[in-house]
C-alpha cells in the first residue's frame, strides 16, 4: 500500500483543466514533489517544493498544498500531457520517502 | 544537463546477488545525496535507498532493509547498489536518481534511464 493517496485515473478533454490530488499525513509539514512518466521512459520532475516549476516545464503545470492534500493542476491539458503522474514526499521524520500510487491522466 | 547512467542489471536466480552501478556527469556529484528507486512491471514507483554526500549516512526502504546496501565513490562519480537475497518481488527497473539540493527530504530531481533486474529460476 502507498502512504500517499492519489486517484487511479483522471480523464479530461484537450484544453480542459486536469487536477490530480495527493493526500496524506506528510502534508503540510513536508514538501510535495510531482513526476510525469510516459510509457517506456524514466520519470521526470514537473513540480518541486509544492509549487515550483523546473526550467523547461510549461507554465500550464502548477502545484499547491493545503492541509493534508497536495494538488497538481494542468491548465489547458494537451495530448502530450497524457502520462502517469506520481506524488512524492517524506514521512514526518523526514528520513523515509513516501509515494503515491500514481494517476493515469488521459487527454482525449 | 545532468546525466545518470545505470548498469549491472540482468537476470539472477532467487537467493542470488547483483550489484548495480550508476555514473553521474555534468554536475558536482559530491555535493548531492543520491537515491536508488525502482518500479516493478506495471506497478508504481518505490523508494529503495538514499546515501548522503559523503557516504556516511544511508537510509533504506522497509522492503530492502537488511538485504540491500548503497555506497558511493565520489572520486569515480559513482553510486552503487549491492542487492543480496533477491526474490521475485525484487524484479523491477532500478533507477539511479539525484536528490534535490538543499532540501530536507530525499526527493529526486533527475533520474537515469534505469536498468532492468529480473529474478527468476
Amino acid at each position: 500500500s502507498h502512504e500517499l493517496t492519489q486517484p487511479p485515473s483522471v480523464s479530461v478533454s484537450p484544453g480542459q483543466t486536469a487536477t490530480i490530488t495527493c493526500s496524506g499525513n506528510s502534508f503540510p509539514r513536508q514538501y510535495a514533489y510531482w513526476y510525469q512518466q510516459k510509457p517506456g521512459q524514466a520519470p521526470a520532475l514537473v513540480i518541486y517544493k509544492d509549487d515550483e516549476r523546473p526550467s523547461g516545464i510549461p507554465e500550464r503545470f502548477s502545484g499547491s498544498s493545503a492541509g493534508t492534500t497536495a494538488t497538481m493542476t494542468i491548465s489547458g491539458a494537451q495530448a502530450e500531457d497524457e502520462a502517469d503522474y506520481y506524488c512524492l514526499s517524506a514521512d514526518n521524520g523526514g528520513y523515509r520517502v513516501v509515494l503515491g500510487g500514481g494517476t493515469r491522466l488521459t487527454v482525449l | 544537463e545532468v546525466h545518470l547512467v545505470e548498469s549491472g542489471g540482468g537476470q539472477v536466480k532467487p537467493g542470488g546477488s547483483l550489484r548495480l552501478s550508476c555514473v553521474g556527469s555534468d554536475f558536482m556529484f559530491n555535493k548531492y545525496n543520491m537515491n536508488w528507486m525502482r518500479q516493478a512491471p506495471g506497478r508504481g514507483l518505490e523508494w529503495v535507498a538514499t546515501i548522503s554526500t559523503s557516504g556516511t549516512d544511508v537510509y533504506y526502504g522497509d522492503s530492502v532493509k537488511g538485504r540491500f546496501s548503497i555506497s558511493r565513490d565520489n572520486a569515480k562519480n559513482s553510486v552503487y547498489l549491492q542487492m543480496d537475497s533477491l526474490s521475485a518481488e525484487d524484479t523491477a527497473v532500478y533507477y539511479c536518481a539525484r536528490v534535490d539540493y538543499d532540501v530536507l527530504i530525499f526527493a529526486p530531481d533527475f533520474w537515469g534511464q534505469g536498468t532492468l533486474v529480473t529474478v527468476s529460476p
